[in-house]
């Protein structure tokens, strides 16, 4: 049971270029979240999903994209990729009052 | 506006004394209120939810709505306590979490 999954764990990007954040769950869970963590802080959300088909913006969603079309995956999109979005970045999915699991996080850095 | 605030980046204790982990909540409606721990190189796992009043790995939290406080306690530090501490609050819909700057523990030998 693998929870939530997410892939790369590292990465280096250079400016401008474009990659996806993968993350995968196998709990069945219809909420699922992006969030970014970076130091002194705390962790921001970008975008989440309330099931399939529906996603929309959080708190710090410039810059990013996702997409959710099925209930297991929800990956995130970088577009033109700058310094300022170097940082760890998270997927979660909720269990409402149970709270959160957490992916292991992408460790992103852009030069 | 939903806010939370964890006055404390940095908060160091000996092991054997106890710990008080400050969280502080802005909000207007009955929030749901949870502690996250990040250990070293690990992921963000949930240590408590307030709606439990549950007693994990020793630590407590007490809701006090009203000083709109959640702060998490520990009589006796143990050195594997050492962590990342996130205090959380879920309002506002979509069950989306809205996270303090965090508190790094260290448990000093």
């Amino acid at each position: 049971n693998a929870g939530v999954t997410q892939t790369p764990k590292f990465r280096i990007l250079k400016i401008g270029q474009s990659m996806t954040l993968q993350c995968t769950q196998d709990m069945n869970h219809n909420y699922m979240y992006w969030y970014r963590q970076d130091p002194g802080m705390g962790l921001k959300l970008i975008y989440y999903s309330v099931g399939a088909g529906i996603t929309d913006k959080g708190e710090v969603p410039n810059g990013y994209n996702v997409s959710r079309s099925t209930t297991e995956d929800f990956p995130l999109r970088l577009e033109l990729a700058a310094p300022s979005q170097t940082s760890v970045y998270f997927c979660a999915n909720s269990a409402g009052d149970y709270g959160y699991t957490f992916g292991s996080g992408t460790r992103l850095t852009v030069v | 506006a939903q806010r939370v605030t964890q006055p404390e980046k940095l908060l160091s204790v000996f092991k054997g004394a106890p710990v008080e982990l400050k969280c502080n909540y802005s909000y207007s409606g009955s929030p749901e209120l949870f502690w996250y721990v990040q250990y070293s190189r690990q992921r963000l796992q949930l240590l408590l939810r307030h709606i439990s009043r549950e007693s994990i790995k020793g630590f407590t939290a007490d809701l006090n709505k009203g000083e709109t406080s959640f702060h998490l306690k520990k009589p006796f530090a143990q050195e594997e306590d050492s962590a990342m501490y996130y205090c959380a609050l879920m309002g506002g819909g979509a069950q989306k979490l809205v996270f303090g700057q965090g508190t790094r523990l260290t448990i000093n030998p």
